[in-house]
This record gives structure tokens, sequence and C-alpha cells, in this order.
């Protein structure tokens, strides 16, 4: 089964600053790849997406995320953090069996220090 | 956004009854999934449906049933409520293959379990 690994559950950047959310993801065959953001007392929506086009796949919000098969990870980055960047981020990784599902991280709180 | 509502946002329940919970959506998706947010844990899917009267298990099924009679009505149903079910459930809904298409989330709903 696919799974993905969030490295750090909360993470504090200062306004301005690089943002790095961490993700790895076990799988024998590339997976497809996604990021989510959940704002507070929301669903989630999407951020961006890999489905095995360009490795470096750009997001809303001047997100953007690089698919490194060799370090198996999807890494995402912001170049200079927001105060309205802060919420919750989930990484998840489709299930590649037909099975039409997504397995999410453990999620990472990003925190917008002023 | 894909049109979806959840109902109720917010209950209360004692341990041992019964609670249904309902996602509608308007945009005709064939693919609707509910799933439970808890600390620590991301997001964690109970049970899914890939269309009227098809329904499967997830992770987190035990204790839970699923009814979908029309496409746009996906209904969640705790047998008998214990205060392990306490937890925000969120309704989503992609339009294709989950794989590459955008899964939308509902704006979910708080249970407590007493």
């Amino acid at each position: 089964a696919q799974s993905v690994t969030q490295l750090g559950s909360h993470v504090s950047v200062s306004e301005g600053a690089l943002v790095l959310l961490r993700c790895n993801y076990s799988s024998s065959v590339p997976p497809y790849l996604f990021w989510y953001v959940q704002y507070p007392n929301q669903g989630l929506q999407l951020l961006l997406k890999y489905t095995s086009a360009a490795t470096l796949v750009k997001g809303i919000n001047g997100f953007e995320a690089e698919f490194k098969k060799s370090e198996t990870s999807f890494h995402l980055t912001k170049p200079s953090a927001h105060m309205s960047d802060a919420a919750e981020y989930f990484c998840a990784v489709s299930d590649l069996g037909g099975n039409e599902k997504l397995t999410f991280g453990t999620g990472t709180r990003l925190t917008i220090i002023p | 956004d894909a049109g979806i509502t959840q109902s109720p946002r917010h209950k209360v329940t004692e341990t041992g009854t019964p609670v249904t919970l309902r996602c509608h959506q308007t945009e005709n998706h064939r693919y609707m999934y509910w799933y439970r947010q808890d600390p620590g844990h991301g997001l964690r899917l109970i049970h899914y449906s890939y269309g009227v009267k098809d329904t499967d298990k997830g992770e987190v099924s035990d204790g839970y049933s699923v009814s979908r009679s029309k496409t746009e009505d996906f209904l969640l149903t705790l047998e008998s409520a214990t205060s392990s079910q306490t937890s925000v459930y969120f309704c989503a809904t992609v339009a294709g293959p989950i794989s590459t298409d955008t899964q939308y989330f509902g704006p979910g709903t708080r249970l407590t379990v007493l």
C-alpha cells in the first residue's frame, strides 16, 4: 500500500522567509502525489498535484513542489511566507491499484511569525 | 467549491445512540468519500462510493456504515456511537479518476459522543 510521511507536525517561519514542508512517499512505482491545505474550521482544498508530467509543479498562492524520484520526496515550498499561509498542510498519495483512494499524511501545521 | 454540503455541522450525542451524517453534492460527481480527522492521524478514509449503491470500506470502517441511493447523497451512519468516534467528519467528491482529478471537500461535521 502507498503511504506518505510528513516530517514535522509543526513548522514555524517568519513572514517573508522560505517555507519548506517535507513529504516522503513509499511506492515501488512513481505515484501520483498531492498537497492539500486546510484553513481553520474549513475543509481541505487542493494546492497542487503531480501526475507524472513535469517534476516541478506549481500550485496556487505561490506554492510549488518538486517530485524527486531518487529521494522519494515531494516537498512543498514557497519563497516568501505570508501571514495568510498559516494553515495545516497535508501530503497525499494516490493508490495505483485502481481503488480510487487517497492516503493522507498526518499533516503539518504552519505558523507564520510576524 | 463543488457544491458540497454536510449536515448537521455540529452534533452532540450519547454513547450507544445511532447517528447519521449526510453529504449532499450538486456537481454530479461519481465518487464520494467519508473521512474522519483526528489530531496526529491526519485524514483517514472510512468508506467511499464509486456510484449509486456501489460502496467500499476504507481503513477505519468498523462501527460505520454508508448508503448511496442517489448520486447526490452519501450517508454515513454510526450504528451505535462510541466516545472513540468523537471526531470531525469530512465528505469529499471527485468527478473522475482520483489519481488525476481534484478531490473537493465539504465543510465538515464536528461530532461529539458523550
